[in-house]
């Protein structure tokens, strides 16, 4: 099973800053078939970024995704107050596994 | 596309439980479906999976023996079956769409909340 390795637990930040989250792979990711998501207080997981850097429908340009191999990144460039919320990364290269999330408070 | 679950609620150890997705908006049979859970507060287990031709499955080991992932591709419906059930089965249960085969999930459910207590 790949282990999803995610940091940090928690990022404190202000509206306007950047937001750097790290996601380490157990082993390497042959394809970059990593995806992440936002779940906000009582809704389901949102997804943001699918093949490591691909942005889903309708996700503002603000958030990328980069890495391959064992370490990945997701990054928001300027922090929206909506954008406080819990990211989880995904592999789906061998089965499906997610890491433990990074809360950005 | 929508994704409603139903069937969560209160069951004692070792009883059962039936949870149902419907799903409209998408051609539903030809998706890969499946159920990812949640205990409050905490982070998302994969747990169970099942191919547009309903010929592969997936079961976590913790649920493998004890639930068993169906689907109903005329009436758009998927089910998890959920037998022997535990207190560490108390979750929030999401009905989830791979975007192809088993890749991201771009749709997911509200969530179906399963609480496993005496």
């Amino acid at each position: 099973e790949i282990v999803l390795t995610q940091s940090p637990a928690t990022l404190s930040l202000s509206p306007g800053e950047r937001a750097t989250l790290s996601c380490g792979a157990s082993q390497s990711l042959s394809i970059s078939y990593l995806a992440w998501y936002q779940q906000k207080p009582g809704l389901a997981p949102r997804l943001l970024i699918y093949d490591a850097s691909s942005r889903a429908a309708g996700i503002p340009d603000r958030f990328s995704g980069s890495g391959s191999g064992t370490d990945f990144t997701l990054t928001i460039s300027r922090l929206e107050p909506e954008d406080f919320a819990v990211y989880y990364c995904q592999q789906y290269v061998s089965s499906v596994t997610f890491g433990g999330g990074t809360k950005v408070e | 596309v929508q994704l409603v679950e139903s069937g969560g609620g209160l069951v004692h150890p070792g009883g059962s439980l039936r949870l149902s997705c419907s799903g409209s908006g998408f051609s539903f049979s030809s998706y890969t479906l499946q159920w990812v859970r949640q205990a409050p507060g905490k982070g998302l287990e994969y747990v169970s999976a099942l191919s547009g031709n309903g010929g592969t499955t997936y079961y976590a080991d913790s649920v493998k023996g004890r639930f068993t992932i169906s689907r109903d591709d005329s009436g758009n419906t998927l089910y998890l079956q959920m037998r022997s059930l535990r207190a560490e089965d108390t979750d929030i249960y999401y009905c989830v769409k791979s975007a192809w085969g088993v890749g991201w999930f771009d749709y997911w459910g509200q969530g179906t909340l399963v609480t496993v207590s005496s």
